[in-house]
C-alpha cells in the first residue's frame, strides 16, 4: 500500500455543485493532517489543517477518521476560483515542526460553468 | 508569502554542471526543506534541515547535497546535473497551523 493515496481525478463538476476528496494513508502513526491546494504551476498552499474532530472553514470541511485512515475534504457550493489540485498531507510526530509531511499526488478539480 | 524566496526561478544548465538552488527565509523557522515535483510522482522529500549545520536524507536524496551555514538560508546543490533531475524544486518552512509554507519554486531543466 502507498503511503498516500488519492485519487487523481479529474474530478469535472458544474459550479454551485458540492464536491467530496478522499484520501488515504498507510502510516498509523500520522498525528498531523493538512490539505493543500495547488494551481497550475504554482507552489501548493495551506488550505486546511485536519482535526480529529473535524473542522470546516466557509464552504470547505475536513474530516479525519484514524479508524479507517483516511482524511477527507469536501467543498460546498463549487466556484470557478476552486479549480485547482489539491493534496492531502498527513505528518508524523508532533506536526511540521519534527515529523516531515508526505505528499499525495493530488486530486485534480475542474470546476465549469 | 513573502517570508521565502527561492532563486533562481528559472534555470536551464548543461548535463555535468553543478547546480545551486538557494532557498531564503525571513522568519527564523528553524526547519526548512526541499521538494522535487514531477508529474506522476507528486512532492517528494530530497533533503531537510532542523537548523543550522544540521540537515538529513529525505525519499530522494541521491545526487543532491545540501548546506545551512545561516538559519535564513537552505542551499540545495546538484553536484553534477544529469537530465533526471530536471524537475520543479520548492524550499518549504513550517508556517502557520504547522503546516509548511511553500516558497514559488525553481524550474530547472537540464539538456
Amino acid at each position: 500500500r502507498k503511503e498516500v493515496e488519492q485519487d487523481p481525478g479529474p474530478f469535472n463538476v458544474p459550479e454551485g455543485a458540492t464536491v467530496a476528496f478522499n484520501c488515504t494513508y498507510s502510516n498509523s502513526a500520522s498525528q498531523s493532517f493538512f490539505w493543500y491546494r495547488q494551481d497550475c504551476r504554482k507552489e501548493p498552499k495551506l488550505l486546511m489543517s485536519v482535526y480529529s474532530s473535524g473542522n470546516e472553514d466557509g464552504r470547505f470541511t475536513a474530516q479525519l477518521n484514524r479508524a479507517s485512515q483516511y482524511i477527507s475534504l469536501l467543498i460546498r457550493d463549487s466556484k470557478l476560483s476552486d479549480s485547482a489540485t489539491y493534496l492531502c498531507a498527513p505528518g508524523l510526530l508532533g506536526g511540521g515542526s519534527q515529523g516531515n509531511l508526505i505528499f499525495g499526488k493530488g486530486t485534480k478539480l475542474s470546476v465549469k460553468p | 508569502d513573502a517570508g521565502i524566496t527561492q532563486s533562481p526561478r528559472h534555470k536551464v544548465t548543461e548535463t555535468g554542471t553543478p547546480v545551486t538552488l538557494r532557498c531564503h527565509q525571513t522568519e527564523n523557522h528553524r526547519y526548512m526543506y526541499w521538494y522535487r515535483q514531477d508529474p506522476g510522482h507528486g512532492l517528494r522529500l530530497i533533503h531537510y534541515s532542523y537548523g543550522v549545520k544540521d540537515t538529513d536524507k529525505g525519499e530522494v536524496s541521491d545526487g543532491y547535497s545540501v548546506s545551512r551555514s545561516k538559519t535564513e538560508d537552505f542551499l540545495l546543490t546538484l553536484e553534477s546535473a544529469t537530465s533526471s533531475q530536471t524537475s520543479v524544486y520548492f524550499c518549504a518552512t513550517v508556517g502557520g497551523s504547522y503546516g509548511y509554507t511553500f516558497g514559488s519554486g525553481t524550474r530547472l531543466t537540464v539538456v
